[in-house]
C-alpha cells in the first residue's frame, strides 16, 4: 500500500515552481506531506482530509483528488530553504487502521 | 517544549548483542510508531501503538520488539541484531489513536544504528 511519488528528484533555480505527485492504489481518506532535510527528522508540512479540509503550511499548497486517489504538492517561487526530501503519507483503514504508509520520497534541490 | 526524544542518536554494535533504543514523548499523544529509513526506500513502519498495552506490526517487524507500558514511552528492542538492521530509525507520535493521519506526526531526531 506504499504510495507512489513522482518525480524521484527535482532540481530548480530559486524562484521556479515545482509539483510533486503522490498516488495510491487504495482509497485515500487523508494525505500527509512531510519534508526532511539532510540528517534531520521529517517535519510536518500539511494534511489534506477527505472532503476538502486542508491544514498546514502557508507558503506551500496541495491538492487532494479523492476520485483519482492522488495528491499533489505545489511549491511556487521556490526558495533555497525548500531543498530537502518530500514524503507523502497515507493511512490504512479497516484491518490496517493504524498503519501509515510513506512514499519513497522526492528529492528537491534548489540552487541560487 | 513539545518533543519526541530518542536515545541514543548513534550506535555501533556487534551482531547478536541485544540493544534497546528508547523513545519518549511529552505531548500526551495516544499514537506512537517506529520507522526505519533506508536509501531509496523511504520510511517503512516497523511497529505502532494506538494506546498503552496495544501494539501492532507494521511493514517490517521481523527482528524487532516493542512495548508500550506507559503512554509516553515506546522502546524499540533488537534481541539479536544483524547487519541488515543497519539503518536510520525514527520514532514518531501523533495525538489521536483512531485516526493517526488526521493529526500531524512528530518525529524524534533519529537513531543511526550500525551492526557489524
Amino acid at each position: 500500500q506504499q504510495p507512489v511519488q513522482s518525480p524521484q528528484a527535482v532540481i530548480l533555480r530559486e524562484g521556479e515552481d515545482a509539483v510533486i505527485n503522490c498516488s495510491s492504489s487504495k482509497a485515500l481518506y487523508s494525505v500527509h506531506w512531510y519534508r526532511q532535510k539532510h540528517g534531520e527528522a521529517p517535519v510536518f508540512l500539511m494534511i489534506l482530509l477527505k472532503g476538502g479540509e486542508q491544514k498546514g503550511h502557508e507558503k506551500i499548497s496541495a491538492s487532494f483528488n479523492e476520485k483519482k486517489q492522488q495528491s499533489s504538492l505545489y511549491l511556487t517561487a521556490s526558495q533555497l530553504s525548500y531543498s530537502g526530501t518530500y514524503f507523502c503519507g497515507t493511512e490504512g483503514r479497516g484491518s490496517t487502521l493504524g498503519r501509515l504508509y510513506f512514499g519513497r520520497g522526492t528529492q528537491l534541490t534548489v540552487w541560487p | 517544549e513539545a518533543q519526541v526524544t530518542q536515545n541514543p542518536r548513534y550506535l555501533i554494535t556487534v551482531t547478536g548483542k541485544k540493544l534497546t533504543v528508547t523513545c519518549s514523548q511529552n505531548m500526551n499523544h495516544e499514537y506512537m510508531s517506529w520507522y526505519r529509513q533506508d536509501p531509496g526506500l523511504g520510511l517503512r513502519q516497523i511497529y505502532y501503538s494506538m494506546n498503552v498495552e496495544v501494539t501492532d506490526k507494521g511493514d517490517v517487524p521481523e527482528g524487532y520488539k516493542v512495548s508500550r507500558k506507559e503512554k509516553r514511552n515506546f522502546p524499540l528492542i533488537l534481541e539479536s541484531p544483524s547487519p541488515n538492521q543497519t539503518s536510520l530509525y525514527f520514532c514518531a507520535s501523533s495525538l489521536e489513536a483512531t485516526g493517526p493521519m488526521n493529526t500531524e506526526a512528530f518525529f524524534g531526531q533519529g537513531t543511526r544504528l550500525t551492526v557489524v
